[in-house]
């Protein structure tokens, strides 16, 4: 089954404790991006990857890193989380390497609280 | 950088009529406009999208409608249905170079039975 998988799917961790969150797709897609979704905020792109080891910042990347060292698999590092990353993340693919003109498919979401 | 605007941010009709979101982006190069719809607890997905060389696109009850030179796209639901309830993100970009797609902030449409 095609599909985007992300872990893990609920965190709640402490202030500067690091943390991954990982993301892996099957579908053998060029594209990944990760988004933040924030009451009335909408979905705001984190970080973004065209292919391997190409990666570029979205609106909202203080405070995020990321990797793309193989094609299936992009995750996210919290090096230092504090509390206003607390927020429900999701990881996207497109087939398309422009990534905008292509559907994304999106993991289930993984909701981070930090404390 | 491209930026796009959604309008209502939140939106009730009854169950039968229609409802309308609008959305305006500020790039005049992008070319892609795709609606996805997030029910409650789930992740996004794609309903409906537009490209840039036609005006409107239909799939069943759900259209959307481009306006290029006033720079707006809206979605149109007809005989709205309580599954229908959902937030629905607008997005917009370009097919050239690094230009990700950028989402409006979201409408939540709630259908009352």
């Amino acid at each position: 089954e095609a599909q985007v998988t992300q872990n893990p799917r609920y965190l709640i961790t402490v202030t500067g404790k690091k943390l991954t969150v990982t993301c892996s797709q099957n579908m053998n897609h060029e594209y990944m991006s990760w988004y933040r979704q924030d009451p009335g905020l909408g979905l705001r792109q984190i970080y973004y990857s065209m292919n391997v080891e190409v990666t570029d910042k979205g609106d909202v990347p203080e405070g995020y890193k990321v990797s793309r060292k193989e094609k299936r698999n992009f995750p996210l590092i919290l090096e230092s989380p504090s509390p206003n990353q607390t927020s429900l993340y999701f990881c996207a693919s497109s087939l398309y390497g422009f990534g905008g003109t292509g559907e994304l498919f999106f993991g289930e979401g993984s909701r981070l609280t930090v404390l | 950088g491209e930026n796009v605007e959604q309008h209502p941010s939140t939106l009730s009709v009854q169950e039968g009529d229609s409802a309308v979101i609008k959305c305006t982006y500020s790039d005049s190069a992008s070319n892609y406009f795709p609606w996805y719809k997030q029910e409650l607890g789930k992740r996004p997905q794609l309903i409906i999208d537009i490209r840039s060389n036609v005006g409107e696109k239909k799939d069943q009850r759900i259209a959307v409608t481009l306006n290029k030179t006033a720079k707006h796209f809206s979605l149109h639901i007809t005989e709205t249905q309580p599954e229908d309830s959902a937030v629905y993100f607008c997005a917009a970009s370009r097919n050239s170079g690094n230009t990700p797609l950028v989402f409006g902030k979201g409408t939540r449409l709630s259908v009352i039975a």
